[in-house]
């Protein structure tokens, strides 16, 4: 088995500020997610990467970065927070050439913005 | 672009009692579908999942089967408990390739 961490658990910034949120994973998983979570609206795709170095942009990637250093780690950068946002960020990973493979995901990280 | 939809929003049931979440999906080719649950603060968990016509999956009494016709994959089990409350998400995924498109989620509430 493995397991996704991801740093902070809570993360309370300030209008106009850079944040950045940090996700691990030990699956040795080759593709890696990361999904906003807001109430209501499900799960929306921000970024993926393929493999190490690769990034993909999804559905939600205005106002966001992110960044691939290496095979196990995957991180989100919030460029410019928006006051009153909330929403939960999950990361996931996933076996990259099986048809079908299921994505495994992380606890999330709660944003709030003042 | 391809979509997921998910009839209910909220479902309260007593334990004991069926259930079904109804979710329907657009999509170009032919899709994976997928059940994810997810318990409060946790992240998602994969259920199971269908890849082709008429394909039952299931599991831990969950059950969901893939309807190209009607393009439907709905989820149902036939005897809910308390510890099934959760939010339950439908999705799908491209032939070939890992990036999913879900549902908005049907949150489910099971009192004892």
């Amino acid at each position: 088995g493995g397991i996704i961490t991801q740093t902070p658990k809570f993360l309370i910034g300030q209008e106009g500020q850079k944040l950045t949120l940090k996700c691990q994973q030990n699956f040795n998983h080759d593709t890696m997610y990361w999904y906003r979570q807001d109430s209501g609206k499900g799960l929306r795709l921000i970024y993926y990467s393929i493999t190490e170095n690769d990034l993909q942009k999804g559905d939600l990637s205005e106002g966001y970065d992110a960044s691939r250093e290496k095979k196990s780690s995957f991180s989100l950068t919030v460029t410019s927070a928006q006051k009153n946002e909330m929403a939960v960020f999950l990361c996931a990973s996933s076996d990259w050439g099986s048809n079908y493979a299921e994505q495994f995901f992380g606890p999330g990280t709660r944003l709030t913005v003042l | 672009g391809d979509s997921v939809t998910q009839t209910e929003g909220q479902v309260a049931l007593s334990e004991e009692d069926f259930l079904t979440i109804h979710c329907n999906y657009s999509a170009s080719g032919y899709p994976a579908l997928f059940w994810y649950v997810q318990y409060p603060g946790e992240g998602p968990q994969f259920l199971f999942r269908a890849s082709r016509d008429k394909e039952k999956g299931s599991s831990r009494g969950f059950e969901a089967t893939y309807d190209k016709g009607t393009t439907s994959f709905h989820l149902r089990k036939a005897s809910v408990q308390e510890s099934d409350s959760a939010v339950y998400y439908c999705a799908l995924g491209p032939l070939g390739f890992n990036k999913l498109t879900f549902g908005a989620g049907t949150r489910l509430a099971v009192c004892p």
